[in-house]
């Protein structure tokens, strides 16, 4: 049984560009979660996917935007980069119904130069 | 606005002994969850407390929760090399996740 997949494992991109950031569920779970976690910080939320609909949303600007597909997959799409948007970027995946964790992929490490 | 407050942020302890990490948190919620983290790695869940009172133990890891003080213990006995990671406690508020800074723990010989 696969875990969470997160793609690509690094990526570097210049200030302005976009990125699309790809993560697959674990089997079974229909819910997932996006987070930002900067050098030496904890993990910030940003929003959450749930039957193709942005369920819940941290405080992060629109240039954070995202998408889930009938599969459950997700994007997280960054627009206009910043040097601040640096981090490593982390989904999470969960069965909506269900009172266990979250369980997290290993993480996409954006550099913007 | 729901802050989550972890203490100490940085851990060095001896083999052998024992220490707790408090979590603190500003408003009511039914779920709180402990992840380690370990350099360059991604999250690993530890435990998920539901309710009031709730205890759970794995290995030389206990973690309790006490909604009422809004307060969260994580208990190391006889800490060992292996625990040296980050760890952090999280709360659950709507399916908002809300981390704390976390705790740097440095287990030493």
């Amino acid at each position: 049984d696969a875990g969470v997949t997160q793609s690509p494992t690094h990526l570097i991109k210049t200030r302005g560009q976009q990125v699309t950031l790809r993560c697959s569920p674990k089997s079974g779970h229909d819910t997932v979660s996006w987070y930002q976690q900067a050098l030496g910080q904890g993990p910030q939320f940003i929003f959450q996917y749930y039957e193709e609909e942005e369920r819940q949303r941290g405080n992060f600007p629109d240039r954070f935007s995202g998408h889930q597909f009938p599969n459950y997959s997700s994007e997280l799409n960054v627009n206009a980069l910043l040097l601040g948007d640096s981090a490593l970027y982390l989904c999470a995946s969960m069965w909506t119904s269900g009172a266990e964790t979250q369980y997290f992929g290993p993480g996409t490490r954006l550099l913007v130069l | 606005e729901l802050k989550v407050e972890q203490n100490p942020l940085f851990l060095s302890m001896q083999e052998g002994k024992n220490y707790t990490i408090y979590c603190n948190y500003s408003t009511t919620s039914d779920r709180l969850y402990w992840y380690r983290q370990d350099p360059g790695k991604s999250l690993e869940s530890l435990f998920v407390l539901l309710s009031n009172g709730a205890v759970k133990q794995e290995g030389r890891l206990m973690a309790s929760l006490d909604t009422k003080a809004r307060l969260s213990t994580l208990h190391i006995t006889a800490a060992v090399h292996d625990l040296s990671a980050t760890y952090f406690c999280a709360v659950d508020i709507n399916n908002d996740m809300r981390f704390g800074a976390g705790t740097r723990l440095t287990v030493k010989p």
